[in-house]
């Protein structure tokens, strides 16, 4: 089974400021197979990133994801008061998906 | 537009079986190619996939859950079932459903989940 490990557990960080939020994997995953997703309070989670880089479907262009192997990244280039979430990378593989323990991005 | 719903039993007593229901509205099960996907979160804490079942009936289980689940698809009702048996207190989570499409590994739709505790 594939371990997904994120950091930082969290973030830190003012609106208007850069985030990086990263995924490493315990073995290389296909950049086909992986995906970011935001979570908010009492909400389910929401699709952010599919394919390590594309954009889902009315996503801003703030967000965007990078990397391949074992080691993916998710950047917010700005960060807007809505976008202060729970973050989770997520891997396919094996016939089985796995997902990483999640970054909080708050408020500093 | 597709969307999914969860429902069920929200108090569930231990060694029982849990059972939640996923019903699809906006699309019809038997014309789209897609999983169903089953995620659960427990208060406080990440997200765990249970397992998925493709719309013709396929399952694939998380290993460390798979003696104790059951997927099951019905297109007449266009509904997918989940089944989790001998449930303790650690079972206790907000469980989804969530849509993946055919030769895709991500989950785009997403029910709004429904809480179940375990307690007697």
């Amino acid at each position: 089974e594939i371990v997904l490990t994120q950091s930082p557990g969290t973030l830190s960080l003012s609106p208007g400021e850069r985030a990086t939020l990263s995924c490493r994997a315990s073995q290389s995953v296909s950049s086909s197979y992986l995906a970011w997703y935001q979570q908010k309070p009492g909400q389910a989670p929401r699709l952010l990133i599919y394919g390590a880089s594309s954009r889902a479907t009315g996503i801003p262009d703030r967000f965007s994801g990078s990397g391949s192997g074992t080691d993916l990244t998710l950047t917010i280039s700005r960060l807007e008061p809505e976008d202060f979430a729970v973050y989770y990378c997520q891997q396919y593989g094996s016939s089985s998906w796995t997902f990483g323990q999640g970054t909080k991005v708050e408020i500093k | 537009q597709l969307q999914l719903q969860e429902s069920g039993p929200g108090l569930v007593k231990p060694s029982e079986t849990l059972s939640l229901t996923c019903t699809v509205s906006g699309d019809s099960i038997s014309s789209g190619s897609y999983y169903c996907g089953w995620i659960r979160q427990p208060p406080g804490k990440g997200l765990e996939w249970i397992g998925s079942i493709y719309y013709s009936g396929s399952t694939y289980y998380n290993p460390s859950l798979k003696s104790r689940v059951t997927m099951s698809v019905d297109p007449s009702k266009n509904q997918f079932s989940l089944k989790l048996n001998s449930v303790t207190a650690v079972d206790t989570a907000v469980y989804y459903c969530a849509k993946t499409p055919d030769y895709h590994y991500y989950m785009d739709v997403w029910g709004t989940g429904t809480t179940v505790t375990v307690s007697s």
